[in-house]
């Protein structure tokens, strides 16, 4: 079935560093791909998407390209804060499973 | 506003005591769907619903039932709770793939204590 891999940390950075999250996936047909970020003790939010091949999502800062090639979905901030602090989550949706596949998080600690 | 509104947000439970947890939303999405949230193993889903009395299992069906009576609302409902499902829980919903725009929506969580 579909899968979503990503490196699990947890990730510590110093504030303005640059950020790469790696996220690569497994899927049939054509997902959609997303980051989604948790913030502590909350839900879920999108982040970012791309919905085919070489399409690029972007959002507060942070990018991420759909390289259908290396069927990877790669998360990056240029100068990151202490306020991106979080758990990230790659994520697929739309193979030819259903709905939603999510990778296992990356925690996020940026400090000051 | 749209949003996926859960209740309750926190619950302490003894075992074997059935309860309901809710989810509703707003935004008319066909596909909704309850996942749990462990530390190092991430989000698993546990069932689905792609419309209205159209239910599926997830990865950990096991424990937990669910039903779609209305569009809007997804509950879950744990039969005889044990302490395995201690958990954060987490009711997402979407449109369908085939609609090219499926981008989930989550509500607040769940955090559920069985003892």
């Amino acid at each position: 079935g579909d899968s979503v891999t990503q490196m699990e940390g947890p990730v510590t950075l110093s504030e303005e560093a640059f950020l790469t999250i790696n996220c690569t996936y497994t899927a049939t047909g054509y997902p959609s791909l997303f980051w989604y970020v948790q913030y502590p003790g909350e839900g879920l939010q999108l982040l970012l998407k791309a919905t085919k091949a070489d399409d690029k999502g972007s959002n507060k800062g942070f990018e991420a390209t759909y390289r259908k090639e290396t069927t990877s979905f790669h998360l990056e901030k240029g100068s990151v804060q202490v306020s991106d602090s979080a758990v990230y989550f790659c994520a697929l949706s739309g193979g030819y499973g259903q709905n939603f596949v999510f990778g296992p998080g990356t925690r996020l600690s940026v400090l000051p | 506003e749209a949003q996926v509104t859960q209740n309750p947000r926190y619950l302490i439970t003894v075992t074997g005591k059935k309860l309901t947890v809710t989810c509703s939303q707003n935004m008319n999405h066909e596909y909704m769907s309850w996942y749990r949230q462990d530390p190092g193993l991430g989000l698993r889903q546990i069932y689905y619903s792609m419309n209205v009395e159209v239910t599926d299992k997830g990865d950990v069906p096991e424990g937990y039932k669910v039903s779609r009576k209305e569009k809007r609302n997804f509950p879950l409902i744990l039969e005889s709770p044990s302490p395995n499902q201690t958990s954060l829980y987490f009711c997402a919903s979407s449109r369908p793939p085939s609609t090219g725009n499926t981008e989930a929506f989550f509500g607040q969580g769940t955090r559920l204590t069985v003892v």
